[in-house]
């Protein structure tokens, strides 16, 4: 089943943050975060597990938390090279198995 | 290190037709991911592969849709005949899992852009 994401869209300025959040109605095993430009491939943030610690580097950073099956993308300072579009993915066990992409948030960071 | 390749990057076809995706994964990598990908919307996946098995075809339209992986490493997927509904990016990905499994990163290709009209 997919995630679902929240916000669907978001504008911000540059040096704003921004909080992304992906949900589940499944018990969750981990949680991947990707971004993708315009016309090009995903390209990889980070991944969560269930018992692991909150991930990050630079200024983007994400936690999961198991009990409400949900985890959460932090952008801080946002810069210009932010702008895209976020997709959470998901999986439910460690076999791989119904790894499912979310419908995606896209973030816009204007001058 | 070069990163996953595929071809061709466009395709346009007539409804009916017959059509054919070719992916070349990351050297080493085990796993390889088809997905489609609908203007505005996420991946969705349409098979896995561990090495030459498919471990997950849950959402392949299995009536005009299929793929082989052989000898484990490029993949190719098929779409025969094409309809109006198919038109997508296709995104390959692949990733290297070590086992016991856990969960890894995965890389994407450019994608192919397919209009089918």
């Amino acid at each position: 089943q997919q995630p679902v994401q929240s916000p669907q869209a978001v504008i911000l300025r540059e040096g704003e943050d921004a909080v992304i959040n992906c949900s589940s109605s499944k018990a969750l095993y981990s949680v991947h975060w990707y971004r993708q430009k315009h016309g090009e491939a995903p390209v990889f943030l980070m991944i969560l597990l269930k018992g692991g610690e909150q991930k990050g580097h630079e200024k983007i950073s994400a936690s999961f938390n198991e009990k409400k099956q949900q985890s959460s993308l932090y952008l801080t300072a946002s810069q210009l090279s932010y702008s895209g579009t976020y997709f959470c993915g998901t999986e439910v066990d460690n076999y791989g198995q119904n790894f499912v992409f979310g419908p995606g948030t896209r973030l816009s960071v204007l001058p | 290190e070069a990163g996953v390749v595929q071809s061709p990057r466009y395709k346009i076809i007539e409804k009916k037709q017959p059509v054919a995706f070719w992916c070349n994964p990351i050297s080493g990598h085990n796993t390889l991911y088809w997905y489609r990908q609908n203007l505005g919307q996420g991946p969705e996946l349409l098979i896995r592969y561990e090495n030459e098995e498919a471990v997950d075809d849950s959402q392949l339209p299995k009536d005009r849709f299929s793929a082989e992986r052989l000898k484990g490493v490029d993949s190719t997927l098929k779409i025969q005949p094409a309809e109006l509904g198919d038109s997508a990016v296709y995104l390959c990905a692949s990733s290297l899992q070590i086992f016991p499994r856990q969960t890894y990163e995965q890389y994407f290709g450019p994608g192919t852009r397919l209009t089918v009209t």
